[in-house]
């Protein structure tokens, strides 16, 4: 089975500019899950989507939005983009919701806001 | 509230020796448990995965992770270490309520030939 694909790999933006992540899970899984990763704060969890619902949300402003598609494919979207949005995106997917699921992360999209 | 502990930010050994990284956890409930690892420029692999059973849990590229409940601890060990070995080990616990992953803060293994 392919793994977890993410695009676009990199990405250089400017503050004030909004961003679109793409994630495109391992087939048949149906969660999708969005961390971000930084050096400071280390690996933060965004959100989670399953059967195109979002199920739970972490800490960070409404800036930070998703959708997850009927073919499970997940998007996630920052707008207003500030200096600290800087980071590496990581989606992850698993079969399903249950805690005992191991999820399988894609490569990431580092992006940096110039 | 699930949190989990890396003590040490980095472990250096020398080829062929074993390894060990070690992490710590406290949660409410039963423990899911996971091991990932960064190499440079990557994603995370998912290693092995503590859910219920054995306490020694078996993995990916020969490692391995002893689960202990009287010292909550899930350290990750591997007989003879690679130098390819090297990379950033990430220990993880399931949030049942959230479902998300809380990551602890990352151990470096340097493995020196």
């Amino acid at each position: 089975k392919a793994g977890v694909t993410q695009t676009p790999r990199y990405l250089i933006k400017t503050r004030g500019q909004q961003v679109t992540l793409s994630c495109s899970p391992i087939s048949g899984h149906r969660s999708v899950s969005w961390y971000q990763q930084t050096p400071g704060q280390g690996l933060q969890f965004l959100f989670e989507y399953f059967s195109e619902t979002q199920r739970n949300k972490g800490n960070f402003p409404g800036r930070f939005s998703g959708r997850q598609f009927s073919n499970s494919r997940s998007e996630m979207n920052v707008s207003t983009l500030e200096l600290g949005d800087s980071a590496l995106y990581l989606c992850a997917s698993s079969p399903g919701t249950g805690s005992y699921n191991e999820q399988f992360f894609g490569p990431g999209t580092r992006l940096t806001v110039l | 509230a699930q949190s989990v502990a890396q003590p040490e930010d980095q472990v250096n050994v020398a080829e062929g020796n074993p390894l060990t990284v070690k992490c710590t956890y406290s949660v409410s409930g039963n423990p899911y448990l996971f091991w990932y690892v960064q190499y440079p420029n990557r994603g995370l692999q998912f290693l092995l995965k503590y859910i219920t059973g054995d306490n020694l849990v078996k993995g990916s590229y020969g490692f391995e992770a002893e689960f202990n409940k009287s010292q909550t601890s899930f350290h990750l060990k591997k007989p003879s270490a690679l130098v390819s070995d090297s990379a950033l080990y990430f220990c993880a616990v399931r949030d049942p309520p959230t479902g998300k992953l809380i990551f602890g803060q990352g151990t470096t293994l340097q493995v020196k030939p």
